[in-house]
């Protein structure tokens, strides 16, 4: 069946250091990507979205990238802080907007100093 | 403002048994879902509903059964537990429909012996 999935399950990066996560999914249909952060025992906390008709979206520290031609979503983090240490997932939505979300498994993000 | 309340936080049922998992939101959220989360998957969609006395299934509704008397309150019940439903669950809720990012609450980890 289609899923959004991740390429990487752990990823360790120094702090300071850039950090980028990716995703690629395989609905061609879907018109809404999210990026989600969740801290261990909280639920999902909302970081950043993009449209389908977009390829780039920046927000405090982060940056989504969309590559409809692979169907390939990314997140990049600035300048990396040990805050930053958690289990990132994206999701699509194919509803037109943030409901009816399909999750990615999660990539775990671990900050070292 | 308290966001997404979820009760209880955690739980161990016996199989046959029946529970009612609670979600409470008071921002005035026409939208509320529920999701659950298994180790090593994304979060996905069991029952949603877009208003007071509106709901619907999402990708896993099998097991569960839901309810939306009030705005506030999103109720997710197991009529007779079955160890696949070992799970964390999550309930979130947005303003509307497809226009804002759903908020999360903290999960309720739910165990069935």
């Amino acid at each position: 069946g289609e899923s959004v999935g991740l390429h990487l399950p752990t990823l360790s990066v120094q702090e300071g250091d850039n950090s980028i996560i990716n995703c690629a999914y395989s609905n061609s249909a879907s018109d809404y990507f999210i990026w989600y952060k969740q801290e261990s025992g909280k639920g999902p906390q909302f970081i950043i979205d993009i449209r389908s008709n977009m390829d780039k979206r920046q927000g405090q520290r982060v940056t989504v990238l969309l590559n409809k031609t692979v169907k390939h979503l990314s997140l990049q983090i600035a300048a990396t802080q040990p805050g930053d240490s958690a289990v990132y997932f994206c999701a699509e939505s194919r509803s037109g907007g943030y409901n009816k979300l399909i999750f990615g498994a999660g990539t775990r993000l671990a900050v070292h100093p | 403002n308290a966001g997404v309340t979820q009760t209880p936080k955690f739980q161990v049922l016996k199989t046959g048994q029946s529970m009612t998992l609670q979600c409470a939101q008071d921002m005035n959220h026409e939208y509320m879902s529920w999701y659950r989360q298994d180790p090593g998957m994304g979060l996905r969609l069991i029952h949603y509903s877009v208003g007071a006395g509106i709901t619907d299934q999402g990708e896993v509704p099998n097991g569960y059964n839901v309810s939306r008397s009030t705005t506030e309150d999103f109720p997710l019940r197991l009529l007779s537990a079955a160890p696949s439903q070992t799970s964390v669950y999550f309930c979130a809720s947005s303003p509307t429909q497809g226009s804002q990012p759903q908020h999360f609450g903290d999960g309720t980890r739910l165990s069935i012996l």
